[in-house]
């Protein structure tokens, strides 16, 4: 059964930093496509960032509004996905979810950013 | 990148009735492989989406058949036969064939 746990979440200051991780467990990550999707309160789904497979050239892709302040990295030696999100906005405020591909989600982490 | 459009944003349905979700994307969504990947999914209260479409019309595993997709180009549907409690939500049309989108979301209610 495929198993995603994310973690990390929690209250941040504007500007700040956080970094959440994503534990994987059920199938094999190391050929996984891995992607961060996001929801703030109340509102609709955004895809956020994405890192392919070591097999699908192992690349990072970012959406517009995250893109020069999230990092998306991954240790296939863990099957951990991580997000390290930077220069932290209100407009960040969202549920974050770890997805495989589009298949599988986890329950997802909240990050509130707020003075 | 690719808007999806849904349509209607909020459907109370009564149950046992069918219910019908538009999804109208921006761009053709057939992929240079020749598929089309348009998914729906499903998400209820204080859970994460689960998926219940893939590629336009497969459904994936443990979705009860009462759900089916169909459509082309850039013009998708959802389509449930009979619904049920526990179809409350909202559906969400999301593309992948271009950068990742979703529509709104269409909240669908029993009357």
């Amino acid at each position: 059964e495929v198993q995603l746990v994310e973690s990390g979440g929690g209250l941040v200051k504007p500007g700040g930093s956080l970094r959440l991780s994503c534990v994987a467990s059920g199938f094999t990550f190391s050929n996984a496509w891995m992607n961060w999707v996001r929801q703030a309160p109340g509102k609709g789904l955004e895809w956020i960032g994405r890192f392919k497979s070591k097999a699908d050239g192992g690349t990072t892709d970012y959406a517009a509004p995250v893109k020069g302040r999230f990092i998306i990295s991954r240790d296939d030696s863990k099957n951990t996905l991580y997000l390290q999100m930077n220069s932290l906005k209100s407009e960040d405020t969202a549920v974050y979810y770890c997805a495989m591909g589009s298949t599988s989600w986890g329950q997802g982490t909240m990050v509130t950013v707020s003075s | 990148d690719v808007v999806m459009t849904q349509s209607p944003l909020s459907l109370p349905v009564t149950l046992g009735q069918p219910a019908s979700i538009s999804c109208k994307s921006s761009q053709s969504l057939v992929y240079s492989d020749g598929n089309t990947y348009l998914n729906w999914f499903q998400q209820r209260p204080g859970q994460p989406p689960r998926r219940l479409i893939y590629k336009v019309s497969n459904r994936d595993s443990g979705v009860p058949d009462r759900f089916s997709g169909s459509g082309s180009g850039t013009d998708f549907t959802l389509k449930i036969s009979r619904v049920e409690a526990e179809d409350v939500g909202v559906y969400y049309c999301m593309q992948g064939t271009h950068w990742p989108t979703f529509g709104q979301g269409t909240r669908l209610e029993i009357k």
